[in-house]
């Protein structure tokens, strides 16, 4: 199956500091998400970004599905987006199962005051 | 906004005990899923369903079994627990594909099999 590459597995900051995490992956993909889980273990999903670039206020990424990477970026980190970063991938297949994402090991990102 | 709901935050289990896990959204999503959590695992696929009463196998269904009797309702049930069964175990309902595909994610079920 596709494998899921992310890194760096953990990483502290200071408040407002900015990040860039990183998710390879080594096949063709039809589906890429971000998700974010927080300290109490909810997951929210951050972007769907298959290819091209997207943002939402401080969060932004990027997909290189030709060279098979995203990126995560983080501006002026705040303690409150620490939590677990996971990208998760599907590859285009026919039947029902197009949409089983993989998912990635995760980032650990810690945010201190 | 969407609410997927679980039936348990907390579960304590003994060995051999039947266990059942339930999952409710309330967007009327046709697919469904099982994840379990563990430390430096990531998310692994258990089983999902795309439509009523349908259910595919994930990459790790061993041990466990699904029913999907309605849209809304996706239950896990593991037969015979065992203690390699302690997990945080997440259920997902995906919203359909296009521009902006998601899936929405529960709280989480914690299970400690002693």
């Amino acid at each position: 199956g596709i494998q899921v590459e992310q890194s760096p597995p953990d990483l502290i900051l200071q408040e407002g500091a900015n990040s860039t995490l990183r998710c390879n992956f080594s096949d063709s993909v039809n589906n890429l998400q971000w998700f974010h889980q927080n300290p109490w273990g909810q997951l929210i999903n951050l972007f769907y970004i298959p290819s091209g670039t997207k943002q939402n206020g401080r969060l932004s990424a990027t997909t290189v599905a030709t060279e098979r990477y995203s990126l995560l970026y983080i501006s002026s980190s705040q303690t409150t987006d620490s939590g677990v970063y996971f990208c998760a991938v599907s590859r285009p297949r026919g039947g029902g199962s197009n949409y089983k994402l993989t998912f990635g090991k995760g980032t650990l990102l810690t945010v201190n005051p | 906004d969407v609410k997927v709901t679980q039936s348990s935050r907390y579960l304590v289990k003994r060995t051999g005990e039947k266990v059942f896990l339930e999952c409710v959204q309330d967007m009327d999503h046709e697919n469904m899923f099982w994840y379990r959590q563990d430390p430096g695992l990531g998310l692994r696929l258990i089983y999902f369903s795309y439509d009523v009463k349908m259910k595919e196998k994930g990459d790790i269904p061993e041990g466990y079994s699904v029913s999907r009797e309605k849209k809304e309702r996706f239950s896990l049930i593991l037969e015979s627990a065992s203690t390699n069964q302690t997990s945080m175990y997440l259920c997902a309902s995906r919203s359909p594909g296009g521009y902006q595909e998601t899936q929405y994610f529960g709280p989480g079920t914690r299970l400690l099999v002693l």
